[in-house]
Formats: C-alpha cells, sequence, structure tokens
C-alpha cells in the first residue's frame, strides 16, 4: 500500500497569513501516460463530511477560493492557503488515488493562531 | 449535482453483520465510482472499499477484504456494504462518496454511524 504521510500533525497560523500543508507518498502518484499526479487534498470541518478541494494535485473544485493552492509532482505535495480565513479551521487530508488502496494521509489540524 | 444518503448504522455485536445503503440522486450517468470512507471515532479518514460503477469491478482495503462486501444496484440508484465477522475496530461513522469524474471524491454523504461492541 501507498503511505501518505503529513506534515506538520497540526499547524495555527494568524487570520491573513499563510499556510503550508504537506504531503508525502511512499511512491510516486504520477502517471506519465496522461502527465497526472492522482493526489487530492480534502478538508473536513467539524460534526461535517470531508470536502473535495484540490484534484490531480493542483485544479482546484468548483467554488473552492482560490486561496487554495495545490501543487508539486511524484511523491511530494504541497496544500497553501493564502491569505487564511476564520472559515478555514478545519482538518486537511490528502489522497492518493493512484492505486487501489486510496490511502489519506492523518490529517493536520488547522487553528488560528 | 448528486445527493448521497447513507442508511443502515446501528449497534451491533462482536461477530454480527451489518449491511449499509447509500442512496444516490442519481448513479450510472453523473459518476464515475462510488466508495465506503470510514473515520473511527476522533481519528483520521480511511479508505474502505470502492466500486467502478459501469464495469462493476471492486476494490477492498486488506483491513475489510474477506469480510465486507461492496456492490451497487444501478436500477435503484442505490450503493451497498455487506459487512460481516464485524470487530470492535470497525465502530466509526461510514462515508459514501462519489467520483464523477474518476476515483477521487468530489460528492459526499453526511454518513452512517456503526458501533460494535459488546
Amino acid at each position: 500500500d501507498i503511505v501518505m504521510t503529513q506534515s506538520p500533525d497540526s499547524l495555527a497560523v494568524s487570520l491573513g497569513e499563510r499556510a503550508t500543508i504537506n504531503c508525502k507518498s511512499s511512491q510516486s502518484v504520477f502517471y506519465s501516460s496522461n502527465n497526472k499526479n492522482y493526489l487530492a487534498w480534502y478538508q473536513q470541518k467539524a460534526g461535517q463530511p470531508p470536502k473535495l478541494i484540490i484534484y490531480w494535485a493542483s485544479t482546484r473544485e468548483s467554488g473552492v477560493p482560490d486561496r487554495f493552492s495545490g501543487s508539486g509532482s511524484g511523491t511530494d505535495f504541497t496544500l497553501t492557503i493564502t491569505s487564511l480565513q476564520a472559515e478555514d479551521v478545519a482538518v486537511y487530508y490528502c489522497q492518493q488515488y493512484f492505486t487501489t488502496p486510496h490511502t489519506f494521509g492523518q490529517g493536520t489540524k488547522l487553528e488560528i493562531k | 449535482e448528486v445527493q448521497l444518503l447513507e442508511s443502515g448504522g446501528d449497534f451491533v455485536q462482536p461477530g454480527g453483520s451489518l449491511r449499509l445503503s447509500c442512496a444516490a440522486s442519481t448513479l450510472t450517468s453523473n459518476i464515475h465510482a462510488l466508495t465506503w470512507v470510514r473515520q473511527a471515532p476522533g481519528k483520521g479518514l480511511e479508505w474502505v472499499s470502492g466500486i467502478n460503477v459501469g464495469s462493476g469491478v471492486t476494490y477492498y482495503a486488506d483491513s475489510v477484504k474477506g469480510r465486507f462486501t461492496i456492490s451497487r444496484d444501478n436500477s435503484k440508484n442505490t450503493l451497498f456494504l455487506q459487512m460481516n465477522s464485524l470487530r470492535a475496530d470497525d465502530t466509526a461513522i461510514y462515508y459514501c462518496a462519489g467520483g464523477s469524474s474518476g476515483w477521487y471524491l468530489d460528492y459526499w454523504g453526511q454518513g452512517t454511524l456503526v458501533t460494535v461492541s459488546s
């Protein structure tokens, strides 16, 4: 199985500042035939189901604010939230869907400093 | 927009069985794949099982292989998860989630709670 490791486990950022969450996969999730990274990011607010925010490592889901961006390729990926807002408080998960089981990272809890 | 609604969660003793259902507002035309993801109390997300809606090919996590069976009824727009030989560590909220264009999950239900305890 591909192991997904996020860092840090928790993060406190001031309102209006940048938050950066990293995700590393134990093997590449890049498929050269279509030049795509099979990596998604989800946001889960307290008491709610997860919500897709980024897929193909860098494609923002419709309706997601443009302060959210994804980057990286192969085994190393980053979710960046520029200008943190109060409503961004949540746990963020990366997930690879390159091969089953489609494993998740352990989650990163984002709070306001 | 696809709506997903899970049902069937309950309290069950170890060794027991349970069948979860997930009703979708539409299935074959708007969904490529359906997945069960679970979340134990206070823990992270765990991918459990998935099915390609069109082909019916199924996939399982090692932790449930041989005990759980995923299936779908396209005529009823419903996904199922038959869970047998349940263990305490199967206790979790079980989410039904769907991928409209692939295996990334752009639609999620609200979840149904399964508690396995004696």
